[in-house]
């Protein structure tokens, strides 16, 4: 089963407006990764947080990760309609299950023009 | 364009039937990861492969099993298929088993069980 949720599930915002999806999980993490899916193809990564970093910048996007609450947030600033697609957190556990990535269901961001 | 290729493309079986799928990863990769993702879902952790040997293993049961070539290509084998097993079948390849090492995901091989 799947641990972790984005929030929200869907998001619907004109283009230049900024995009905030959350993540929230229960575990002890390694670190946490962002990626984007365009209409149910192939994953692409767009940042990677490790656990004792608090904030990550990449062009237009900015990741936080809070271990305290267990959660982290992507910023997609300047939206534009190529930005539209799923996005998903995936956490890496510390510990003995560090070779997988557990995803959470994805927020489904929709940017009109 | 991540450099893992996947194949076939979109694939239809009935109920029972086997299957097999390819993943060809980049270069220099010697891990590779299978995911399932069924439709509205995130994916969902299969195994991994490194150095031809299956290293770690999510919650699928055994009729889900796979192969890792010497030239770090990979199948995954799905036997007695069922109506569930439809879905969205990712690989992905990286670099070694380092936590940092990013993964790069092919397009997939979407699954249809009917």
């Amino acid at each position: 089963s799947q641990q972790g949720e984005e929030d929200p599930q869907a998001l619907s915002i004109q283009e230049g407006e900024n995009a905030t999806m959350n993540c929230s999980y229960k575990t002890s993490i390694n670190n946490l990764q962002w990626y984007r899916q365009n209409s149910g193809r192939g994953l692409v990564h767009l940042i990677l947080i490790r656990s004792n970093e608090r904030e990550k910048h990449s062009g237009r996007l900015r990741v936080t990760l809070d271990t305290s609450k267990k959660s982290s947030s992507l910023l997609i600033t300047a939206s534009r309609a190529a930005d539209t697609a799923s996005y998903f957190c995936a956490r890496q556990d510390s510990g003995g299950s560090n070779y997988k990535l557990t995803f959470g269901k994805g927020t489904l961001l929709t940017v009109n023009p | 364009e991540t450099g893992v290729t996947q194949s076939p493309t979109h694939l239809i079986k009935t109920r029972g039937q086997q299957v097999t799928l390819r993943c060809s990863s980049q270069s220099g990769h010697n891990t590779v990861s299978w995911y399932q993702q069924a439709l509205g879902q995130g994916p969902q952790f299969i195994f991994q492969y490194y150095r031809e040997e299956e290293n770690g293993r999510g919650n699928f049961p055994p009729r889900f099993s796979g192969l890792q070539f010497p030239n770090y290509s990979s199948e995954l084998n799905v036997n007695a298929l069922e109506l569930d097993d439809s879905a969205l079948y990712l690989c992905a390849s990286r670099a070694g088993l380092g936590s940092y090492n990013e993964q790069f995901f092919g397009p997939g091989t979407r699954l249809t069980v009917l």
